[in-house]
């Protein structure tokens, strides 16, 4: 069955450049997570949502980092002006759980953001 | 302050032997606990998980144990594959957090030799 898609696989980019992120959750799934996670670090929480409803964006490093789940489906995440201190994996996953129920996320190979 | 620790970045043990990996945590609120396996260029994937109510979770060769009053938690893996070579990683959500948004410890990676 089709699983959490991520695109591209490998971005690099300069300094200053602006980058989109697309997610591709599990049809059905009410939330989305979007991680970072750093070469040798877990996976570090950006931003939630419910639906297309963005409940929490506590994680986001700076105001250059903005998140979209317009339908409640597809979510990207767009680095605007990127640092190289952004270069990561990012990482997107999906659950049924929403609201207070907790259950397993399914996460997506990943993004791994070069930023030369 | 990391409220996931996992204090060993590597383990290794021979095909057949038990594998136990540690877990401590920090955060009193915490109250839901997952293993997750990553291998190479994949995102992690879901193993077992534990909710606090419980002391114990088993599923064929994971076993996860809970300890609340020390705030630890281990995975074990009996008997270990070559195939659990992998990344693992500990997560824990909070009671009053969204959908169980997760926080990740760093991870320990198996080498399971055959």
């Amino acid at each position: 069955g089709a699983g959490v898609s991520q695109s591209p696989r490998y971005k690099v980019a300069k300094r200053g450049q602006d980058v989109a992120l697309r997610c591709d959750p599990i049809s059905g799934h009410v939330s989305l997570f979007w991680y970072q996670q750093a070469l040798g670090q877990g996976p570090e929480f950006l931003t939630y949502f419910q639906n297309e409803a963005q409940l929490d964006k506590s994680g986001l490093p700076s105001d250059r980092f903005f998140a979209e789940r317009p339908e409640g489906s597809v979510s990207t995440l767009k680095i605007q002006r990127t640092q190289q201190e952004d270069s990561a994996v990012y990482l997107c996953a999906s659950s049924l759980a929403a609201g207070l129920l907790r259950g397993e996320q399914f996460f997506g190979p990943g993004t791994r953001l070069t930023v030369l | 302050d990391q409220q996931v620790k996992q204090n060993s970045p590597s383990l290794s043990v021979q095909e057949g032997r038990i594998s136990i990996l540690n877990c401590d945590y920090t955060n009193s609120m915490f109250d839901y606990f997952l293993w997750y396996k990553k291998y190479p260029a994949e995102g992690p994937t879901f193993l077992i998980s534990i909710s606090s109510i419980k002391d114990k979770n088993e599923d064929g060769r994971f076993t996860v144990f809970l300890n609340k009053s020390a705030k630890h938690l281990s995975l074990h893996i009996v008997p270990s594959q070559p195939g659990d070579s992998a990344v693992y990683f500990c997560a824990a959500s909070a009671y009053n957090t969204n959908a169980g948004k997760s926080t990740f410890g760093d991870g320990t990676t198996l080498t399971v030799k055959p």
